[in-house]
């Protein structure tokens, strides 16, 4: 089936460590984003990439890394800069043509401990 | 720059009542608007979007919502609520063109249906 698929669904981090949350889509889009979300606060847009090897920032882009070296892949790095990394990350791709529907994966679940 | 506001953080209503979720957007342009519905610890699952087509949109699970410009409004209604329809809704407008297109989401509002 086509879709979005984001692991892990939950992962722990101590303080001070990097961690990595996949996302890989089989849909043949061109536009892969990453939102975070907290309660209370909706999605907001952490980095967003239109084709491979090319990305830019969001809202909220002070302590992640991402990379496109191929389409269907999007992973984000939550570095040890993110002061309060704990939250729900959901990744989202579309086709990059205006108007078009952005389908979302499950979300991964990042807790620091 | 585009926003949009979703008044009331919780909605409850009885099982058969109306559902009617409110959002109010601003936007320079045209703006393509959507709502998204989201149960616990899933994603978002896209119910309607509106693209200029027509101001009333009908979505899925028997949600829709109308289009008013001179309101910036894009409420989301359903005739009969069902206890299914427990989620968290969010309303969307896109900033940007083509490739470069995002999505501002509302903060969120999260309906409760009573038996």
């Amino acid at each position: 089936d086509g879709g979005i698929t984001q692991s892990p669904k939950y992962l722990f981090r101590k303080e001070g460590q990097n961690v990595t949350l996949s996302c890989e889509q089989n849909l043949n889009h061109d536009a892969m984003y990453w939102y975070r979300q907290d309660p209370g606060q909706g999605l907001r847009l952490i980095y967003y990439s239109q084709i491979v090897n090319d990305f830019q920032k969001g809202d909220i882009a002070e302590g992640y890394s991402v990379s496109r070296e191929k389409k269907e892949s999007f992973p984000l790095t939550v570095t040890s800069a993110q002061k309060n990394p704990t939250a729900f990350y959901l990744c989202a791709s579309r086709q990059g043509v205006t108007g078009n529907t952005i389908y979302f994966g499950e979300g991964s679940w990042l807790t620091v401990v | 720059a585009q926003s949009v506001t979703q008044l009331g953080s919780h909605v409850s209503v009885s099982e058969g009542a109306l559902v009617l979720l409110r959002c109010n957007y601003s936007s320079s342009v045209p703006p393509y608007l959507f709502w998204y519905v989201q149960y616990p610890n899933q994603g978002l699952q896209l119910l309607l979007k509106y693209t200029s087509a027509a101001t009333l949109v009908k979505g899925i699970n028997g949600f829709e919502a109308e289009f008013k410009k001179s309101e910036t409004s894009f409420h989301l209604t359903k005739p009969s609520a069902h206890m299914s329809d427990a989620a968290e809704y969010f309303c969307a407008v896109s900033r940007g063109q083509g490739g470069s297109e995002k999505l501002v989401f509302g903060k969120g509002t999260k309906l409760t249906v009573n038996p």
